[in-house]
C-alpha cells in the first residue's frame, strides 16, 4: 500500500519570502501522480499543483514550483513571494498510475503554513 | 454553473441514528469519492465510485455505506455502527479516476453527534 508522509505539522514563513513544504512518500510503482492540495480556513480544497512520475521536468504554476526525486521519493512544494492569502493547510496526495477499481488518492496528514504580515 | 455540492452544511445526529450525508455533482464526472478528516489525520477514503451502481471500500469503509443509483448523485450513510462519527466529511469527483485529472472537491459537511 502506498503511503505518504508529512513530517512538519506546522511552518510559518514571513510575508514575501520563499517556504517549502516536505513530503514523501512510498511505493512499488513506478507510474504515479503527485499533488499538492491547498485547504484555506473555508475549508474548501484547492488543488495547487500536479506532478507526473513519468516527467523529469518539475512542475510549476505561477509562484509555486516542486522539487521531485523520484529516486529519493520526495515531492517537496516551494511556495515564493509568500502572500497572506497562502494560509493553510497543505496536502501531500499520491494517486497510482493504474486506473480502475483499485485507483484512490491517498493523502498525507497536511501541513498548517502560516504566513505573518 | 459546474460544480459539486454537499448538504448540509452541518449536520447534528443523536447517538444511535443513522444520518445521510449528500453530494451531488453537474461536472458529468464518472468517479465520485468519500473522505474523512479528522484533526492531524489528513484525509481518509471511506468509499468511492467509478461508476453508475458499482462502489469499493476505502480504507475506512466500517460503520458507514453509500449508494450510486445516479452518476450525478452519491450520498453517504453514516450509521450507528460508527463508534466515532464527529468529524468533517468531503466529497469529490473526477473524471475517469483522479489519475488523469484533478479531483474537485465540494465544500464539506461537519457532522456532530450529540
Amino acid at each position: 500500500a502506498q503511503t505518504v508522509t508529512q513530517s512538519q505539522p506546522e511552518m510559518s514563513v514571513q510575508e514575501a519570502e520563499t517556504v517549502t513544504l516536505s513530503c514523501t512518500y512510498d511505493t512499488s510503482e513506478s507510474n504515479y501522480y503527485l499533488f499538492w492540495y491547498k485547504q484555506p480556513p473555508s475549508r474548501q480544497m484547492i488543488l495547487v499543483i500536479r506532478q507526473e512520475a513519468y516527467k523529469q521536468q518539475n512542475a510549476t504554476e505561477n509562484r509555486f514550483s516542486v522539487n521531485f526525486q523520484k529516486a529519493a521519493k520526495s515531492f517537496s512544494l516551494k511556495i515564493s513571494d509568500s502572500q497572506l492569502g497562502d494560509t493553510a493547510m497543505y496536502f501531500c496526495a499520491f494517486m497510482s498510475g493504474i486506473t480502475g477499481a483499485n485507483s484512490k488518492l491517498t493523502f498525507g496528514k497536511g501541513i498548517t503554513l502560516s504566513v505573518r504580515p | 454553473d459546474g460544480g459539486i455540492t454537499q448538504s448540509p452544511k452541518y449536520l447534528f445526529r443523536k447517538e444511535g441514528q443513522n444520518v445521510t450525508l449528500s453530494c451531488e455533482q453537474n461536472l458529468n464526472h464518472d468517479a465520485m469519492y468519500w473522505y474523512r478528516q479528522d484533526p492531524g489525520q489528513g484525509l481518509r477514503l471511506i468509499y468511492y465510485s467509478q461508476i453508475v451502481n458499482d462502489f469499493q471500500k476505502g480504507d475506512i469503509a466500517e460503520g458507514y455505506s453509500v449508494s450510486r443509483e445516479k452518476k450525478e448523485s452519491f450520498p453517504l450513510t453514516v450509521t450507528s455502527a460508527q463508534k466515532n462519527p464527529t468529524a468533517f466529511y468531503l466529497c469529490a469527483s473526477s473524471i475517469e479516476g483522479l489519475a488523469t485529472t484533478e479531483a474537485f472537491f465540494g465544500q464539506g459537511t461537519r457532522l456532530t453527534v450529540v
